[in-house]
């Protein structure tokens, strides 16, 4: 059965730092795993998708990776804001859960000011 | 706004009593899916449905607790006779396919006294 960790679970850094989130999955037959943003009391945006046959995918600061052998994805986030202060969770696609997401509890970040 | 849109924002009930959620999802998706998601802790999946079909409903959902997507396009989910274990965020979201990304709207808050 897939299980996705996230480590830390809350991380406080000041602003400006670049920064790596950390995303652990257990089983390596994946289709895909995304990256997601979510502010209190709010739904989920997506970031990022990286499909299983990619390393990695950027938009704007942020550079999400892939390593399925390890089964791990990292989410780097460059010059910290303090917009980016929210919760990141990631989720994975893998085919034994029916295509359904499987997700992890998420790393809450604070940018400090 | 094409994004996904739910209703209500907020819903405070009596405990036993009926509610019903909307989720109108982005019009080219076919993929619609409700998660639950409590504090902390990163969604759960509920039910999803391809069109008008419901494909899947989690075992964690009770009777009490049904979807409907009638014509392939809105969706509703209704929670009968409510307990305050049912107090959490209802997220809607959809997808144009089983990989592609997932869109949320921004949750119904469900408060059950």
């Amino acid at each position: 059965k897939q299980e996705v960790t996230q480590i830390p679970a809350a991380l406080s850094v000041p602003e400006g730092e670049n920064l790596v989130l950390n995303c652990s999955f257990t089983d390596s037959a994946i289709y895909n795993l995304q990256w997601f943003r979510q502010d209190p009391g709010k739904g989920l945006t997506s970031l990022l998708l990286i499909q299983s046959s990619q390393r990695e995918q950027t938009s704007g600061r942020l550079n999400a990776s892939l390593d399925k052998s390890s089964g791990r994805s990292t989410l780097y986030i460059a010059a910290s804001q303090p917009g980016d202060s929210a919760t990141y969770l990631c989720a994975v696609v893998d085919g034994d859960s029916n295509y359904q997401l499987i997700w992890g509890a998420g790393t809450k970040l604070i940018i400090k000011p | 706004d094409t994004g996904v849109s739910q209703n209500p924002r907020h819903k405070i009930t009596k405990r036993g009593q009926n509610v019903t959620f909307r989720c109108d999802p982005i019009s080219e998706h076919n993929r619609l899916y409700w998660y639950r998601q409590t504090l902390g802790q990163g969604p759960e999946f509920l039910t999803y449905f391809q069109n008008e079909a419901q494909l899947e409903k989690s075992r964690l959902l009770s009777d009490r607790f049904s979807a409907e997507r009638p014509k392939g396009s809105f969706s509703t989910l209704e929670i009968q006779r409510t307990e305050q274990g049912d107090s959490a965020m209802y997220l809607c979201a959809s997808s144009f396919s089983q990989t592609s990304p997932l869109h949320f709207g921004n949750g119904t808050r469900l408060t059950v006294t």
